[in-house]
């Protein structure tokens, strides 16, 4: 049972456009997510994060958006660029288990020149 | 780099016999974890420490053990591996250095062991 779901895959798009990915979760308990990417043969590395209060978070050409309302988050990338391909996860915490993530499958993003 | 370093990073063995994983961390971080990583299953939680001899359970804590003598070793033994333990593991730390603070703490991951059990 997928309480963070990606339901894409994949997504492709081209150098310079924006990349939107993005997540779904069913636990309202939920207090804070996260999205980390992830290069192959390398641990997945922190990219930001979102608190429940919010519904917007940025950090240069990552924002973060938050519908608690809807139980989605998703997450913005502009301008897209190649190196930016890599695996996105999508992770989620709530407050009464604190130390367990709860991760989605992620969404591997291909960004062509 | 959060000096996080994992090893072996790659290990092929056969079913029944021990192994270890070896996570080493300089960063004297309180909070380590051992994470595997499966298609279907995402990153799933299986030992984590908050402490030199604290640890705890996670989600898929069965056919684990883990020990940390020292707060920058932290070890992963599969007491008798089995074929359901072929995976790639994942060693992370936590930011923060006191519980206070290491709520929204991200996580740092060292670069894996990939492990396939014969």
């Amino acid at each position: 049972d997928q309480q963070v779901k990606q339901n894409s895959p994949s997504l492709s798009v081209q150098e310079g456009r924006i990349s939107i990915l993005n997540c779904d979760y069913t636990n309202s308990m939920f207090d804070y997510f996260l999205w980390y990417k992830k290069y192959p043969a390398e641990g997945p590395t922190f990219l930001i994060s979102i608190s429940s209060i919010k519904d917007k978070n940025e950090d240069g050409r990552f924002t973060v958006f938050l519908n608690k309302s809807a139980k989605h988050l998703s997450l913005h990338i502009v301008p897209s660029q190649p190196g930016d391909s890599a695996v996105y996860f999508c992770a989620a915490k709530n407050a009464g288990n604190n130390r367990k993530l709860i991760w989605g499958l992620g969404t591997s993003l291909a960004v062509n020149p | 780099d959060a000096g996080i370093t994992q090893s072996p990073r790659h290990k092929v063995t056969e079913t029944g016999t021990p192994v270890t994983l070896r996570c080493h961390q300089t960063e004297n971080h309180r909070y380590m974890y051992w994470y595997r990583q499966d298609p279907g299953h995402g990153l799933r939680l299986i030992h984590y420490s908050y402490g030199v001899k604290d640890t705890d359970k996670g989600e898929v804590s069965d056919g684990y053990s883990v020990s940390r003598s020292k707060t920058e070793d932290f070890l992963l033994t599969l007491e008798s591996a089995t074929s359901s333990q072929t995976s790639v593991y994942f060693c992370a730390i936590s930011a923060a250095r006191h519980s206070s603070s290491s709520y929204n703490s991200p996580l740092h991951f060292g670069n894996g062991t990939r492990l396939t059990v014969t």
